[in-house]
């Protein structure tokens, strides 16, 4: 399979926790995105890199998140001290062409205790 | 501030039975409209690009349009494989240098045999 892969697909964890997510991206794609979507709401931009430089951070993402991009290759989202309000799914994608069309993972959903 | 709003939130169809989808968008500078679907569980999967008014897209039974306000999705003669939530994204001008697309909440469309 070359599309986007995600790990772990599926997360339960108790608050006050850190979680760490994978993504692997179809690997001659140089840009790679963070979304999280919420039941019933569409898809919200979290973050992008393109190679390894992480280039746009959303006005909304906490400094409980960071992410990575090391070597411009797979791309880990942390979570520190999860909260209850961070249930959601994690979804990655990657593009090699034009802005906008994306390519997406099966998501990372989360669910803090 | 970029908005995008998708009606109806859900839609129910027997098969056959064709109808559209809207998608109605304020942007600073649209820079391209994009229709994706997804199924439950699942990442969305891109469907359509559009960049200017007038412009039409087709693939299958759907055909995606565009004016300068709106822009819809058709569907004709669907069959339950259709059955999927179909997400509309905007682009603008401001929205960040390579692809921070905003997303509507979706349109949930059930195709009954």
């Amino acid at each position: 399979d070359t599309g986007v892969s995600q790990n772990p697909r599926h997360k339960i964890t108790k608050r006050g926790q850190n979680v760490t997510f994978r993504c692997d991206p179809i690997s001659e794609h140089n840009r790679l995105y963070w979304y999280r979507q919420t039941l019933g709401q569409g898809p919200e931009f979290l973050t992008y890199f393109q190679n390894e430089a992480q280039l746009e951070k959303s006005r909304l993402l906490s400094d409980r998140f960071s992410a990575e991009r090391p070597k411009g290759s797979f791309s880990t989202l942390e979570i520190q001290r999860t909260e209850q309000g961070d249930s959601a799914m994690y979804l990655c994608a990657s593009t090699g062409g034009r802005a906008g069309e994306l390519f997406f993972g099966e998501g990372s959903r989360l669910t803090v205790l | 501030e970029d908005q995008v709003t998708q009606s109806p939130e859900a839609l129910r169809l027997q098969e056959g039975e064709s109808s559209s989808l809207n998608c109605s968008y304020t942007v600073s500078g649209l820079r391209g409209l994009f229709w994706y679907r997804q199924d439950p569980g699942k990442g969305p999967e891109f469907l359509f690009t559009l960049y200017s008014a007038g412009e039409e897209k087709e693939k299958e039974r759907l055909k995606a349009t565009l004016t300068k306000k709106e822009s819809f999705l058709h569907i004709t003669a669907p069959k339950p494989e259709d059955s999927a939530t179909y997400l509309c994204a905007v682009l603008g001008r401001y929205g960040g240098s390579q692809g921070n697309l905003i997303f509507g909440k979706g349109t949930k469309l059930s195709v009954k045999p």
